[in-house]
């Protein structure tokens, strides 16, 4: 089974300063689909990244990046010039056939 | 991506009792999921909802517990049936949209006393 590890359970971080957090995964899939989700304390799910597994290039989004090693089976998130709006449990996700499978999240503290 | 609403925000339900949590989306589309976060924890997901047929539930999930209904395309409900303090959860549904991504209603924050 398919199953995704977040290491870190807590995470913090300068204002202004750069933030990596870890996600590893187990697949025997060569097609599919990781994610990045930020829930900020009103719950809400939030879309950070996306990205495809066929897909050599890692994803960007303004100050949010990915490092996918692929044959490493890791899939890290990368925040630059942290704000104080970055503050959340960030959760990994893998996905297979449409199902989401998310890793138990790392809680990132941002300090002004 | 799709505007996703739940209705009730949240709710304080006494035990025994259910309560019926609605998912509505601004567009139709063909995925629909419950997930379940318990306090602290993960989401984990409860059931495929699908459309005109029986919802697909995940393994520890059953129908008697969380009979879901999607009579169409853009609405689905998700009912927590004979409930007991366990149950309290935060209870999202998500649809899948453009590029195989899920999007997330804001979520049902359920207290069972």
């Amino acid at each position: 089974a398919q199953t995704v590890t977040q290491s870190q359970p807590e995470m913090s971080v300068q204002e202004a300063e750069t933030v990596t957090l870890s996600c590893t995964y187990d697949t025997s899939e060569s097609d599919y689909y990781l994610f990045w989700y930020k829930q900020p304390p009103s719950r809400q799910m939030i879309l950070v990244i996306r990205q495809e597994a066929y897909k050599q290039q890692n994803a960007t989004e303004n100050r949010f990046s990915v490092n996918f090693q692929k044959a490493a089976k890791s899939f890290s998130l990368k925040i630059s010039d942290s704000q104080l709006g970055d503050a959340a449990m960030y959760f990994c996700a893998y996905q297979e056939s449409d199902k989401l499978i998310f890793g138990t999240g790392t809680r990132l503290q941002v300090f002004p | 991506s799709a505007v996703i609403s739940q209705k009730p925000s949240r709710d304080i339900c006494q035990r025994g009792t259910s309560l019926t949590i609605q998912c509505q989306v601004d567009s139709q589309v063909t995925m629909m999921f419950w997930y379940r976060q318990q306090p602290g924890q993960s989401l984990t997901l409860i059931a495929t909802a699908n459309q005109g047929s029986e919802a697909t539930y995940e393994s520890g999930f059953v129908i008697d517990k969380f009979p879901i209904s999607r009579p169409n395309l853009t609405f689905s409900t998700l009912t927590v049936s004979n409930m007991s303090p366990e149950d309290s959860s935060i209870y999202l549904c998500s649809v899948v949209g453009v590029q195989e991504t899920q999007y997330f209603g804001p979520g049902t924050r359920l207290l069972v006393l």
